[in-house]
Protein backbone atom coordinates (compact mmCIF):
# COMPACT_ATOMS: atom_id res chain seq x y z
CA UNK A 1 0.00 0.00 0.00
CA UNK A 2 1.13 3.22 -0.77
CA UNK A 3 2.22 5.97 2.00
CA UNK A 4 4.89 6.46 5.01
CA UNK A 5 6.38 4.16 6.45
CA UNK A 6 8.53 3.79 9.75
CA UNK A 7 10.91 1.50 11.35
CA UNK A 8 11.28 0.38 13.83
CA UNK A 9 8.04 0.58 15.52
CA UNK A 10 9.41 0.38 19.31
CA UNK A 11 13.01 1.13 20.28
CA UNK A 12 14.85 1.26 23.97
CA UNK A 13 18.20 2.96 23.99
CA UNK A 14 19.98 3.72 26.61
CA UNK A 15 21.39 7.26 27.54
CA UNK A 16 24.22 8.45 25.05
CA UNK A 17 23.50 5.83 22.83
CA UNK A 18 23.00 6.95 19.05
CA UNK A 19 20.69 5.47 16.25
CA UNK A 20 18.63 5.97 13.23
CA UNK A 21 14.86 6.50 12.67
CA UNK A 22 13.95 5.07 9.22
CA UNK A 23 11.05 6.88 7.23
CA UNK A 24 10.46 6.17 3.38
CA UNK A 25 7.76 7.12 1.41
CA UNK A 26 6.36 6.02 -2.24
CA UNK A 27 4.23 8.77 -3.36
CA UNK A 28 7.29 10.78 -4.74
CA UNK A 29 6.80 13.39 -2.72
CA UNK A 30 8.76 16.05 -2.31
CA UNK A 31 8.07 17.78 0.90
CA UNK A 32 9.13 15.62 4.14
CA UNK A 33 9.22 15.83 7.67
CA UNK A 34 9.67 14.74 11.24
CA UNK A 35 7.79 15.25 14.55
CA UNK A 36 8.14 14.27 17.56
CA UNK A 37 4.60 13.62 20.06
CA UNK A 38 4.39 14.33 23.65
CA UNK A 39 1.65 14.52 26.37
CA UNK A 40 0.04 17.45 25.88
CA UNK A 41 1.80 18.90 23.26
CA UNK A 42 0.34 17.95 20.33
CA UNK A 43 2.94 17.58 17.57
CA UNK A 44 6.20 19.35 17.50
CA UNK A 45 8.38 19.62 13.95
CA UNK A 46 12.12 18.27 14.21
CA UNK A 47 12.67 18.44 10.97
CA UNK A 48 12.02 18.77 7.72
CA UNK A 49 12.93 18.63 3.72
CA UNK A 50 11.99 20.34 0.73
CA UNK A 51 13.53 17.92 -1.51
CA UNK A 52 16.64 15.33 -1.78
CA UNK A 53 19.31 17.84 -0.99
CA UNK A 54 17.54 20.29 1.09
CA UNK A 55 16.70 20.22 5.11
CA UNK A 56 15.74 22.54 7.44
CA UNK A 57 15.29 22.90 11.31
CA UNK A 58 12.30 23.39 12.72
CA UNK A 59 10.94 23.92 16.15
CA UNK A 60 12.81 21.49 18.08
CA UNK A 61 16.03 20.24 15.82
CA UNK A 62 18.63 20.01 19.28
CA UNK A 63 20.10 16.62 19.10
CA UNK A 64 18.57 15.33 16.01
CA UNK A 65 20.25 15.02 12.65
CA UNK A 66 18.69 14.52 9.23
CA UNK A 67 19.82 14.17 5.64
CA UNK A 68 18.03 13.57 2.46
CA UNK A 69 20.19 11.93 -0.40
CA UNK A 70 16.88 10.47 -2.17
CA UNK A 71 13.05 11.93 -2.71
CA UNK A 72 11.80 8.56 -1.29
CA UNK A 73 14.09 8.22 2.50
CA UNK A 74 14.40 10.98 4.79
CA UNK A 75 16.20 9.33 8.26
CA UNK A 76 16.03 10.60 11.68
CA UNK A 77 19.35 10.44 13.49
CA UNK A 78 19.85 10.78 17.00
CA UNK A 79 23.44 11.69 17.91
CA UNK A 80 23.61 10.51 22.09
CA UNK A 81 20.59 9.58 23.23
CA UNK A 82 19.11 11.78 26.08
CA UNK A 83 16.18 10.83 28.73
CA UNK A 84 14.12 14.26 27.13
CA UNK A 85 14.23 12.38 23.34
CA UNK A 86 11.81 9.52 25.16
CA UNK A 87 8.99 10.72 22.75
CA UNK A 88 6.80 8.83 19.54
CA UNK A 89 8.16 10.19 16.70
CA UNK A 90 6.49 10.37 13.22
CA UNK A 91 7.08 10.89 9.77
CA UNK A 92 5.28 12.59 7.31
CA UNK A 93 4.91 13.80 3.67
CA UNK A 94 2.99 16.23 1.65
CA UNK A 95 1.67 16.21 -1.68
CA UNK A 96 0.78 19.53 -4.29
CA UNK A 97 -1.76 20.79 -5.96
CA UNK A 98 -4.96 18.61 -5.53
CA UNK A 99 -3.39 16.38 -3.48
CA UNK A 100 -2.06 18.29 -1.13
CA UNK A 101 -2.39 16.71 2.57
CA UNK A 102 -0.14 15.58 4.86
CA UNK A 103 0.11 12.11 5.17
CA UNK A 104 1.63 9.84 8.63
CA UNK A 105 3.88 6.81 9.46
CA UNK A 106 2.20 4.79 12.17
CA UNK A 107 5.21 6.24 14.09
CA UNK A 108 8.25 5.32 16.28
CA UNK A 109 8.01 4.86 19.84
CA UNK A 110 11.68 5.49 21.72
CA UNK A 111 12.23 5.12 24.82
CA UNK A 112 15.87 6.30 26.58
CA UNK A 113 16.66 4.79 29.66
CA UNK B 1 4.48 32.39 14.82
CA UNK B 2 1.39 31.23 14.86
CA UNK B 3 -0.84 29.05 17.91
CA UNK B 4 -3.24 26.59 17.90
CA UNK B 5 -5.80 25.87 20.60
CA UNK B 6 -7.91 22.95 21.31
CA UNK B 7 -9.63 24.62 24.64
CA UNK B 8 -10.67 21.02 25.70
CA UNK B 9 -8.28 18.23 26.91
CA UNK B 10 -11.11 15.84 27.15
CA UNK B 11 -14.59 15.28 25.84
CA UNK B 12 -16.70 12.16 27.36
CA UNK B 13 -19.99 11.70 25.15
CA UNK B 14 -22.54 9.41 24.89
CA UNK B 15 -22.98 7.36 22.28
CA UNK B 16 -25.21 8.22 19.72
CA UNK B 17 -25.04 11.96 21.18
CA UNK B 18 -23.45 14.84 18.60
CA UNK B 19 -20.17 15.95 19.36
CA UNK B 20 -18.40 19.30 18.96
CA UNK B 21 -14.33 19.63 19.19
CA UNK B 22 -13.09 23.14 19.57
CA UNK B 23 -10.12 24.67 17.67
CA UNK B 24 -8.98 28.42 17.47
CA UNK B 25 -6.06 29.43 15.66
CA UNK B 26 -3.85 32.76 15.52
CA UNK B 27 -2.73 33.50 11.58
CA UNK B 28 -2.10 36.30 9.39
CA UNK B 29 -3.31 34.79 6.26
CA UNK B 30 -5.97 32.27 5.00
CA UNK B 31 -4.46 28.85 6.19
CA UNK B 32 -4.40 25.37 5.36
CA UNK B 33 -6.75 23.76 8.41
CA UNK B 34 -6.70 19.99 9.15
CA UNK B 35 -8.15 18.07 11.64
CA UNK B 36 -6.62 14.32 12.59
CA UNK B 37 -8.14 11.67 14.64
CA UNK B 38 -5.36 9.44 16.53
CA UNK B 39 -6.46 6.05 17.83
CA UNK B 40 -4.19 4.88 21.12
CA UNK B 41 -0.87 3.66 19.65
CA UNK B 42 -1.98 4.43 16.01
CA UNK B 43 -0.45 7.27 13.29
CA UNK B 44 -2.61 10.25 12.18
CA UNK B 45 -5.61 10.19 10.28
CA UNK B 46 -6.65 13.15 8.09
CA UNK B 47 -10.34 13.58 8.27
CA UNK B 48 -10.64 16.80 6.51
CA UNK B 49 -9.26 19.45 5.43
CA UNK B 50 -9.70 23.37 4.20
CA UNK B 51 -7.92 25.32 2.48
CA UNK B 52 -10.21 28.07 0.32
CA UNK B 53 -14.23 27.92 -0.93
CA UNK B 54 -16.92 26.82 0.89
CA UNK B 55 -16.54 27.04 4.95
CA UNK B 56 -18.55 24.23 6.11
CA UNK B 57 -15.93 20.68 5.12
CA UNK B 58 -17.60 17.83 4.63
CA UNK B 59 -14.85 14.57 5.77
CA UNK B 60 -14.96 11.15 6.38
CA UNK B 61 -16.77 9.02 9.04
CA UNK B 62 -19.19 11.29 9.34
CA UNK B 63 -17.26 13.97 10.50
CA UNK B 64 -17.50 18.25 9.07
CA UNK B 65 -15.92 21.37 10.09
CA UNK B 66 -16.94 25.13 9.46
CA UNK B 67 -14.32 28.11 9.38
CA UNK B 68 -15.46 30.86 10.77
CA UNK B 69 -12.78 33.69 9.89
CA UNK B 70 -14.49 36.39 11.85
CA UNK B 71 -14.14 34.04 15.04
CA UNK B 72 -10.71 32.28 13.69
CA UNK B 73 -12.24 28.82 14.11
CA UNK B 74 -12.52 25.81 12.63
CA UNK B 75 -14.30 23.71 14.65
CA UNK B 76 -15.26 19.79 14.09
CA UNK B 77 -18.67 17.72 14.57
CA UNK B 78 -20.73 14.97 13.90
CA UNK B 79 -24.07 14.87 14.69
CA UNK B 80 -23.99 10.96 15.88
CA UNK B 81 -21.23 9.54 18.05
CA UNK B 82 -20.06 5.96 17.73
CA UNK B 83 -18.19 4.09 20.33
CA UNK B 84 -15.35 3.53 17.46
CA UNK B 85 -14.86 7.78 17.56
CA UNK B 86 -13.28 7.61 20.99
CA UNK B 87 -9.44 8.65 19.84
CA UNK B 88 -7.50 11.47 20.26
CA UNK B 89 -8.25 14.62 17.87
CA UNK B 90 -5.91 16.89 16.76
CA UNK B 91 -6.23 20.47 14.89
CA UNK B 92 -3.54 22.04 12.68
CA UNK B 93 -2.73 24.72 10.88
CA UNK B 94 -0.79 25.20 7.26
CA UNK B 95 1.43 27.90 8.93
CA UNK B 96 3.56 27.89 6.08
CA UNK B 97 4.36 25.33 3.06
CA UNK B 98 6.84 24.11 5.18
CA UNK B 99 5.50 23.45 8.67
CA UNK B 100 2.32 22.29 10.83
CA UNK B 101 1.17 23.52 13.61
CA UNK B 102 -0.48 21.37 15.57
CA UNK B 103 -3.15 21.93 18.70
CA UNK B 104 -2.44 19.97 21.95
CA UNK B 105 -5.27 17.46 20.84
CA UNK B 106 -8.83 16.64 22.66
CA UNK B 107 -9.48 13.32 23.83
CA UNK B 108 -12.71 12.02 23.31
CA UNK B 109 -14.29 9.19 25.57
CA UNK B 110 -17.37 7.48 23.96
CA UNK B 111 -19.64 5.70 27.03
CA UNK B 112 -22.52 3.31 26.38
Amino acid sequence: NAGVTQTPKFQVLKTGQSMTLQCAQDMNHEYMSWYRQDPGMGLRLIHYSVGAGITDQGEVPNGYNVSRSTTEDFPLRLLSAAPSQTSVYFCASRGTGSNYGYTFGSGTRLTVV
Amino acid sequence: AQSVTQPDIHITVSEGASLELRCNYSYGATPYLFWYVQSPGQGLQLLLKYFSGDTLVQGIKGFEAEFKRSQSSFNLRKPSVHWSDAAEYFCAVGESHYKLSFGAGTTVTVRA
